[in-house]
């Protein structure tokens, strides 16, 4: 069965800190894939990167970066220089290629990341 | 444009009564899904169609029950509405896993 962890359930920083939310998965497949949702107060997912189980390059968009390590079953997530306007709940989210449930996506519990001025 | 529409946002209703979400997607996606956003923010999925057939269904109450007419579209109808049903609905859809989930803007349901 499939499982994701995000141990840090809320995080406080002050702005342009740099930011880490932690994201530990479990599944039985070889193929499988990895996901990062925003969600800001006004309540709407907003998708943020997909990774299959192939690729392991670390990925950078703007001030968002991706440490994608399958030896511990991570996919961590960093914040640089982080702004007001990063305040949300972030979820990191599993699909199994394999599973006969289809594309069914399974959350974690999700990290409140709260920046403050 | 919207991709993923769903209506109402907002629903605030009394125990027992009967209640529909509706949902609609202008991607052109095969897959579509309700996932239910209780109060401690945790994100479960509850049903899943791909081109109008039903091939996730977890363990829901029977209460729920989807339907889709076409694969642009997914219901979520709700009998007997109990305070337990107190949630955020989110309707979403997929293309395969590459292209991701695009997630509708939620409908919070008030069970009152």
């Amino acid at each position: 069965a499939q499982k994701v962890t995000q141990a840090q359930t809320e995080i406080s920083v002050v702005e342009k800190e740099d930011v880490t939310l932690d994201c530990v998965y479990e599944t039985r497949d070889t193929t499988y894939y990895l996901f990062w949702y925003k969600q800001p107060p006004s309540g709407e997912l907003v998708f943020l990167i997909r990774r299959n189980s192939f690729d392991e390059q670390n990925e950078i968009s703007g001030r968002y970066s991706w440490n994608f390590q399958k030896s511990t079953s991570s996919f961590n997530f960093t914040i640089t220089a982080s702004q007001v306007v990063d305040s949300a709940v972030y979820f990191c989210a599993l699909s199994e290629a394999d599973s006969n449930a289809g594309n069914m996506l399974t959350f974690g519990g999700g990290t409140r990341l709260m920046v403050k001025p | 444009d919207t991709a993923v529409s769903q209506t109402p946002k907002y629903l605030v209703t009394q125990m027992g009564n009967d209640k529909s979400i509706k949902c609609e997607q202008n991607l052109g996606h095969d897959t579509m899904y309700w996932y239910k956003q209780d109060s401690k923010k945790f994100l479960k999925i509850m049903f899943s169609y791909n081109n109008k057939e039903l091939i996730i269904n977890e363990t829901v109450p029977n209460r729920f029950s989807p339907k889709s007419p076409d694969k642009a579209h997914l219901n979520l109808h709700i009998n007997s509405l109990e305070l337990g049903d107190s949630a955020v609905y989110f309707c979403a859809s997929s293309q395969g896993r590459l292209a991701g989930y695009t997630f509708g803007s939620g409908t919070r349901l008030t069970v009152v």
